[in-house]
Protein backbone atom coordinates (compact mmCIF):
# COMPACT_ATOMS: atom_id res chain seq x y z
CA UNK A 1 0.00 0.00 0.00
CA UNK A 2 1.58 3.31 -0.82
CA UNK A 3 1.88 5.61 2.41
CA UNK A 4 3.08 9.50 2.37
CA UNK A 5 3.15 10.51 5.38
CA UNK A 6 4.08 14.36 5.85
CA UNK A 7 5.98 16.13 8.60
CA UNK A 8 7.82 19.64 9.33
CA UNK A 9 4.61 22.27 9.37
CA UNK A 10 3.81 24.63 11.74
CA UNK A 11 3.60 28.47 12.96
CA UNK A 12 6.13 30.58 11.03
CA UNK A 13 6.80 34.69 11.25
CA UNK A 14 6.96 35.77 7.79
CA UNK A 15 10.41 35.98 6.35
CA UNK A 16 11.22 32.30 8.14
CA UNK A 17 11.97 29.17 7.13
CA UNK A 18 10.49 25.65 7.29
CA UNK A 19 11.64 22.13 5.92
CA UNK A 20 9.07 19.73 5.15
CA UNK A 21 9.73 16.46 4.86
CA UNK A 22 7.99 13.94 3.21
CA UNK A 23 8.23 9.99 3.91
CA UNK A 24 7.36 7.46 1.68
CA UNK A 25 6.41 3.69 1.46
CA UNK A 26 4.63 0.77 -0.35
CA UNK A 27 6.37 1.16 -3.62
CA UNK A 28 9.94 1.89 -5.59
CA UNK A 29 10.53 5.12 -4.14
CA UNK A 30 13.55 5.78 -6.18
CA UNK A 31 11.82 5.02 -9.03
CA UNK A 32 9.36 7.73 -9.03
CA UNK A 33 8.99 11.44 -9.74
CA UNK A 34 7.39 13.46 -7.07
CA UNK A 35 5.60 16.60 -6.22
CA UNK A 36 4.55 19.48 -3.80
CA UNK A 37 0.82 20.85 -3.74
CA UNK A 38 -0.30 22.97 -1.78
CA UNK A 39 -3.35 24.07 -1.16
CA UNK A 40 -4.64 27.26 0.86
CA UNK A 41 -8.27 26.99 2.43
CA UNK A 42 -11.28 26.99 0.35
CA UNK A 43 -9.04 27.47 -3.16
CA UNK A 44 -8.04 25.03 -5.34
CA UNK A 45 -4.83 23.02 -5.22
CA UNK A 46 -1.66 24.98 -6.29
CA UNK A 47 1.02 22.60 -7.90
CA UNK A 48 4.41 23.97 -6.59
CA UNK A 49 7.39 21.71 -7.98
CA UNK A 50 8.27 17.89 -8.82
CA UNK A 51 11.28 16.79 -8.59
CA UNK A 52 12.32 13.35 -11.55
CA UNK A 53 14.30 10.39 -11.12
CA UNK A 54 18.11 9.16 -10.71
CA UNK A 55 17.36 8.01 -14.11
CA UNK A 56 16.59 11.45 -14.89
CA UNK A 57 18.99 13.13 -13.20
CA UNK A 58 17.01 14.31 -10.17
CA UNK A 59 16.35 17.26 -11.96
CA UNK A 60 13.42 20.00 -11.18
CA UNK A 61 10.92 22.37 -11.97
CA UNK A 62 9.21 24.97 -9.74
CA UNK A 63 6.01 27.22 -10.35
CA UNK A 64 7.67 30.83 -10.62
CA UNK A 65 5.09 31.94 -7.38
CA UNK A 66 7.71 29.94 -5.39
CA UNK A 67 10.76 29.89 -7.52
CA UNK A 68 13.82 31.47 -5.98
CA UNK A 69 12.76 30.74 -2.18
CA UNK A 70 11.28 27.04 -1.89
CA UNK A 71 13.64 23.71 -3.16
CA UNK A 72 12.97 20.35 -3.46
CA UNK A 73 14.93 17.30 -3.13
CA UNK A 74 14.96 13.75 -2.06
CA UNK A 75 16.77 11.14 -0.31
CA UNK A 76 16.45 7.85 -2.37
CA UNK A 77 18.43 5.90 0.55
CA UNK A 78 15.73 7.11 3.14
CA UNK A 79 12.50 7.30 0.92
CA UNK A 80 12.01 10.82 2.21
CA UNK A 81 11.06 13.96 -0.07
CA UNK A 82 11.94 17.33 1.18
CA UNK A 83 10.88 20.95 0.38
CA UNK A 84 13.15 23.55 2.04
CA UNK A 85 11.05 26.86 2.41
CA UNK A 86 12.35 30.13 2.76
CA UNK A 87 11.29 33.84 3.08
CA UNK A 88 7.80 32.96 4.04
CA UNK A 89 5.35 35.29 3.52
CA UNK A 90 1.67 35.27 4.70
CA UNK A 91 -0.06 33.60 1.08
CA UNK A 92 2.08 30.87 1.64
CA UNK A 93 -0.16 29.75 4.46
CA UNK A 94 -1.56 26.12 3.47
CA UNK A 95 -2.14 22.68 3.28
CA UNK A 96 0.77 21.10 1.28
CA UNK A 97 0.92 17.70 0.28
CA UNK A 98 3.58 15.31 -1.11
CA UNK A 99 2.55 13.23 -4.27
CA UNK A 100 3.94 10.30 -6.35
CA UNK A 101 3.49 10.73 -9.83
CA UNK A 102 1.48 8.53 -11.81
CA UNK A 103 4.01 7.91 -14.92
CA UNK A 104 3.87 12.01 -15.39
CA UNK A 105 0.83 12.78 -14.25
CA UNK A 106 1.17 14.10 -10.47
CA UNK A 107 -1.17 13.37 -7.93
CA UNK A 108 -1.56 9.39 -8.78
CA UNK A 109 -0.77 9.67 -4.51
CA UNK A 110 -1.21 12.04 -2.61
CA UNK A 111 -0.29 12.32 1.12
CA UNK A 112 -2.70 13.97 4.04
CA UNK A 113 -1.27 16.98 4.13
CA UNK A 114 0.58 18.95 6.50
CA UNK A 115 -0.84 22.56 7.53
CA UNK A 116 1.83 25.64 7.37
CA UNK A 117 1.00 29.01 8.56
CA UNK A 118 2.68 32.28 8.50
CA UNK A 119 2.06 34.63 10.78
CA UNK A 120 3.45 37.36 13.10
CA UNK B 1 0.36 30.28 -17.25
CA UNK B 2 -2.50 28.02 -18.55
CA UNK B 3 -5.63 29.13 -17.22
CA UNK B 4 -7.84 26.02 -16.44
CA UNK B 5 -11.75 27.51 -16.49
CA UNK B 6 -14.37 24.64 -14.77
CA UNK B 7 -17.98 24.87 -15.31
CA UNK B 8 -20.41 24.96 -13.56
CA UNK B 9 -18.81 26.10 -10.01
CA UNK B 10 -21.24 24.01 -8.10
CA UNK B 11 -23.51 21.37 -9.63
CA UNK B 12 -26.75 20.26 -7.56
CA UNK B 13 -27.93 16.59 -8.30
CA UNK B 14 -29.87 14.00 -7.71
CA UNK B 15 -28.49 10.28 -6.84
CA UNK B 16 -28.63 8.23 -9.96
CA UNK B 17 -28.57 11.33 -12.40
CA UNK B 18 -25.58 11.87 -14.63
CA UNK B 19 -23.06 14.60 -14.39
CA UNK B 20 -21.07 16.46 -16.18
CA UNK B 21 -17.94 18.75 -16.13
CA UNK B 22 -16.36 21.02 -18.01
CA UNK B 23 -12.94 22.00 -18.19
CA UNK B 24 -11.47 24.63 -20.75
CA UNK B 25 -7.91 25.74 -21.02
CA UNK B 26 -6.26 29.05 -22.18
CA UNK B 27 -4.22 27.16 -24.60
CA UNK B 28 -3.68 23.98 -26.36
CA UNK B 29 -2.96 21.12 -23.90
CA UNK B 30 -1.36 18.95 -26.92
CA UNK B 31 2.05 17.57 -26.30
CA UNK B 32 4.55 18.29 -28.71
CA UNK B 33 5.03 13.93 -28.39
CA UNK B 34 1.29 13.92 -28.98
CA UNK B 35 -0.04 13.07 -25.68
CA UNK B 36 -2.15 15.34 -24.01
CA UNK B 37 -1.78 16.05 -20.06
CA UNK B 38 -5.29 16.21 -18.76
CA UNK B 39 -6.09 14.75 -15.13
CA UNK B 40 -9.00 14.95 -13.05
CA UNK B 41 -9.21 14.49 -9.25
CA UNK B 42 -11.87 14.01 -6.72
CA UNK B 43 -11.80 15.84 -2.96
CA UNK B 44 -13.88 15.03 -0.38
CA UNK B 45 -14.83 16.81 2.14
CA UNK B 46 -11.77 16.93 5.00
CA UNK B 47 -9.18 14.56 2.62
CA UNK B 48 -6.83 14.86 0.38
CA UNK B 49 -7.69 15.27 -3.41
CA UNK B 50 -7.35 11.55 -5.18
CA UNK B 51 -6.90 11.11 -8.95
CA UNK B 52 -9.78 9.57 -11.30
CA UNK B 53 -8.82 10.15 -14.84
CA UNK B 54 -5.13 10.97 -16.76
CA UNK B 55 -4.53 11.78 -20.23
CA UNK B 56 -7.79 13.30 -21.06
CA UNK B 57 -9.46 9.24 -20.45
CA UNK B 58 -7.61 6.98 -18.44
CA UNK B 59 -9.37 5.83 -15.27
CA UNK B 60 -7.47 5.33 -12.35
CA UNK B 61 -6.63 2.03 -10.70
CA UNK B 62 -9.78 1.48 -8.84
CA UNK B 63 -11.77 3.93 -10.40
CA UNK B 64 -15.60 2.81 -11.18
CA UNK B 65 -16.15 2.62 -14.95
CA UNK B 66 -18.91 5.44 -14.10
CA UNK B 67 -16.30 7.69 -14.35
CA UNK B 68 -15.85 8.69 -17.92
CA UNK B 69 -13.54 11.31 -19.20
CA UNK B 70 -13.50 13.03 -23.20
CA UNK B 71 -11.93 15.83 -24.95
CA UNK B 72 -8.90 17.58 -27.13
CA UNK B 73 -7.23 20.49 -27.45
CA UNK B 74 -8.86 23.18 -25.15
CA UNK B 75 -12.56 21.81 -23.98
CA UNK B 76 -12.50 18.27 -21.59
CA UNK B 77 -15.51 17.02 -19.81
CA UNK B 78 -15.89 14.58 -17.10
CA UNK B 79 -18.97 12.54 -16.94
CA UNK B 80 -20.56 10.28 -13.85
CA UNK B 81 -23.18 8.18 -15.85
CA UNK B 82 -25.01 7.53 -12.29
CA UNK B 83 -23.99 9.36 -9.04
CA UNK B 84 -23.34 7.68 -6.42
CA UNK B 85 -22.91 9.19 -2.65
CA UNK B 86 -19.24 8.36 -2.78
CA UNK B 87 -19.11 10.75 -5.34
CA UNK B 88 -20.00 13.72 -3.36
CA UNK B 89 -17.34 16.54 -3.47
CA UNK B 90 -15.21 19.19 -5.27
CA UNK B 91 -14.02 18.06 -8.78
CA UNK B 92 -10.53 19.41 -9.94
CA UNK B 93 -8.98 19.55 -13.71
CA UNK B 94 -5.31 19.61 -13.92
CA UNK B 95 -3.05 20.38 -17.17
CA UNK B 96 0.58 19.13 -16.81
CA UNK B 97 1.58 19.83 -20.53
CA UNK B 98 2.84 23.08 -19.79
CA UNK B 99 5.32 24.45 -17.21
CA UNK B 100 3.53 25.51 -14.70
CA UNK B 101 0.78 22.83 -14.05
CA UNK B 102 -2.09 24.29 -13.30
CA UNK B 103 -5.58 23.58 -11.23
CA UNK B 104 -9.04 24.73 -11.99
CA UNK B 105 -11.10 26.42 -9.31
CA UNK B 106 -13.65 23.30 -9.11
CA UNK B 107 -16.79 22.60 -9.42
CA UNK B 108 -18.52 20.85 -6.22
CA UNK B 109 -20.86 18.33 -6.64
CA UNK B 110 -23.64 18.11 -4.30
CA UNK B 111 -27.10 17.08 -3.39
CA UNK B 112 -30.18 18.90 -4.64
Amino acid sequence: EVKLLESGGGLVQPGGSLRLSCAASGFTFADFYMSWIRQSPGKAPEWLSFIRNKANSYTTEYNPSVKGRFTISRDDTQNVLYLQMNTLRAEDTAIYYCAKHMRTTPGGYWGQGVMVTVSS
Amino acid sequence: DVVMTQTPLSLPISLGDQASFSCRSSQSLLHSNGNTYLAWYLQKSGLSPQILIYRISNRFSGVPDRFSGSGSGTDFTLKISRVEPEDLGVYYCLQHTHLPYTFGAGTKLELK
